[in-house]
């Protein structure tokens, strides 16, 4: 099929890690993106990561790819409030036709 | 540089009503995309353009919507006439190359069919 799975939501205290959980279908993707989305606000590309890599970090932000699984994360470490969003993971299918997740929903309390 | 720019920001219609979106991607951006977002879902594609032409309307409910990019700059999406189930956000996006380093989106149009 082509979803995009993704858990609805994740609570976590500040100061703590979040891990974000995402299976993927399309195992030729040459990219998979997190993008954030703030209340009233369009997406915003967080990161990719290259379909050839295992992981990736930039700053705080750690995506993990599991190929044989289809399975991506992203590891938001030291979580402030200031990250709580709705986060989406997505891929291209057939190389273009970026699909959503339904997005998680992170919830950062104080 | 300046983003995805989107008009109106929130629209409210009743049903049978006709109602139309604007968006103005980032300069030289040759693709262009309209995704509908429904509240508590990711956001799900209704058509792409690559310049002026249509790439993928698959999703689109033509007997409804319509949309077009006729100089492939700006565009805009119709919806006529609308349904109470069209109530969501709609999202414009672009990019230089199809998803190579991902797509900027505008804030959306949030449109209310009551």
């Amino acid at each position: 099929g082509e979803d995009v799975e993704q858990s609805l939501f994740l609570s976590v205290r500040e100061g703590d890690s979040s891990v974000i959980n995402c299976t993927y279908t399309d195992s030729s993707s040459t990219y998979l993106y997190w993008y954030k989305q703030e209340p009233g606000a369009g997406l915003q590309l967080l990161t990719y990561i290259f379909s050839n890599m295992d992981m990736k970090q930039d700053q705080r932000l750690t995506v993990l790819l599991n190929k044989k699984d289809k399975h991506l994360s992203l590891r938001i470490a030291d979580t402030q409030t200031g990250d709580s969003a709705i986060y989406f993971c997505a891929e291209p299918l057939g190389g273009f036709k970026t699909i959503f997740g339904a997005g998680t929903r992170l919830f950062v309390k104080a | 540089e300046a983003g995805v720019a989107q008009s109106p920001r929130y629209k409210i219609i009743e049903k049978r009503q006709s109602v139309a979106f604007w968006c103005n991607p980032i300069s030289g951006h040759a693709t262009l995309y309209w995704y509908q977002q429904i509240l508590g879902q990711g956001p799900k594609l209704l058509i792409q353009f690559q310049n002026n032409g249509v790439v993928d309307d698959s999703q689109l409910p033509k007997d409804r919507f319509s949309a077009e990019r006729l100089k492939g700059v700006d565009s805009t999406l119709k919806i006529q006439p609308a349904k109470l189930e069209d109530s969501a956000v709609y999202l414009c996006a672009s990019s230089l190359v199809e998803g190579a380093e991902g797509y900027t989106f505008g804030s959306g149009t949030r449109l209310t069919v009551v």
